[in-house]
Order: structure tokens, then sequence, then C-alpha cells
């Protein structure tokens, strides 16, 4: 079946411009969490969702960073104001009920010049 | 990820040698614990977990040895093959966020 998907692949900004980032987790996942990785290291996790409510928001970095899982699928991460502290690789996971294995989709690498 | 210290960093194994890769944590909430593998371009997918009530797994050539009292467990990779080369982060976690360590770059050599 079709994996977590992922777009865009690749999104260019400008430092203060407004990015939507989005995900296509596995159909019937229930729980959903968006990671960030930086180059080089490992990735570090932001906000984690089960069906639409948003179960766990402690690792979104400050108030510019924000997401949304209206209808309990896809995620949309938002990021207001970008800087230029804020390129990385952006991972999305989604995960079965009652499973810990986390299955991650390609990322969208995000560069803010 | 100052909780979770991986090494070694980068390891390079001549082909059909063995791989050992450590991780080792601090928070002792932890009660799961997964090595992800994860390929240039790619987001990490999972290799092999155990939880903490074993003190090893292995699945094929993979195999996890868990030290519970230590607060260590490693990742050996048999027979290692070319196709192994990438990234390994070990991510153990307790509730449902994974704590990814710094990563391993693994190189197999012909």
């Amino acid at each position: 079946g079709a994996g977590v998907s992922q777009t865009p692949s690749n999104k260019v900004t400008e430092k203060g411009k407004y990015v939507e980032l989005r995900c296509d987790p596995i159909s019937g996942h229930t729980a959903l969490y968006w990671y960030r990785q930086s180059l080089g290291q490992g990735p570090e996790f932001l906000i984690y969702f089960q069906g639409t409510g948003a179960a766990d928001d402690s690792g979104l970095p400050n108030d510019r960073f924000f997401a949304v899982r209206p209808e309990g699928s896809v995620s949309t991460l938002k990021i207001q104001r970008t800087e230029r502290g804020d390129s990385a690789v952006y991972l999305c996971a989604s995960s079965p009920e009652n499973t810990d294995t986390q299955y991650f989709g390609p990322g969208t690498r995000l560069t803010v010049l | 990820q100052q909780q979770v210290k991986q090494s070694p960093q980068s390891l390079i194994v001549q082909k059909g040698g063995i791989s050992i890769i450590n991780c080792a944590y601090e928070n002792t909430a932890f009660d799961y614990f997964p090595w992800y593998q994860q390929f240039p371009g790619k987001g990490p997918a999972l290799l092999i977990a155990i939880r903490p009530d074993v003190s090893e797994k292995k699945e094929g050539r993979f195999t996890i040895s868990f030290n519970k009292s230590a607060k260590q467990f490693s990742l050996h990779i048999m027979d290692s093959q070319p196709g192994d080369s990438a990234t390994y982060f070990c991510a153990p976690s307790w509730g449902n966020m994974l704590t990814f360590g710094g990563g391993t770059r693994l190189m197999v050599k012909t």
C-alpha cells in the first residue's frame, strides 16, 4: 500500500514568509507525528496528533509554528515569519492505533534564504 | 537529544564484518528501544526494536542487546553488506515521542 507522503518535497522561501507543509499519512493510521531534522543530526520531535487533536505539542520551538489535522487524516504544518534557522528537513510519521512503530515519509526540505 | 548519545558517529566495516553501534540514554522512563535506518533523501525506517523485559532480540542479521542497569543498548549487524551503508539512529521512547540519537553513519566496503 501507499506510504506516508509529504508535499512539497522541496520548498525554498525568503526570510519572513509564511509556509505550509503537508502530510498524508497511511490510510487508517490514527496517530501522526511531525519531526524536524537538521543537517547531520537526528530528527527532533515537534508535535503528535491522536485523531484530530494535538496530544503533545511540547516540541514546537515557538509560537511561529502551528499544526492542524482537522479531519483526523491529512495534517499541515504551518510556519509564520520564517527564519534562516528554520531551514531543515521536516519529517512526518504515522502509526496505527496501539502500536509503537512509526512510519516516516520522505520529508520536506525547507530552505529559508 | 542530549538524553540519548550514540557512538561511534561514523563507522567503516569490511563486507562480511560485524558492525556495532551503541546508544546510551538517561531517561529511565523509556520503555521502547528501536533502531531506525535512514538512507539519503529518505525518511527513517524501523529496523528492529526491543522492550525492556528482554535483554536481546535477533531478527536475521540484526541483533539488539539491551542493558537496563547500564542504560545502554546496542545494534549488531552481522555479515555486513554494502547495502547496509546508511545512517542508523537509536530512538528510545515513552509515550509516543521518539527521542533520536545523533546518528551513526555506516559505510560497508567491498
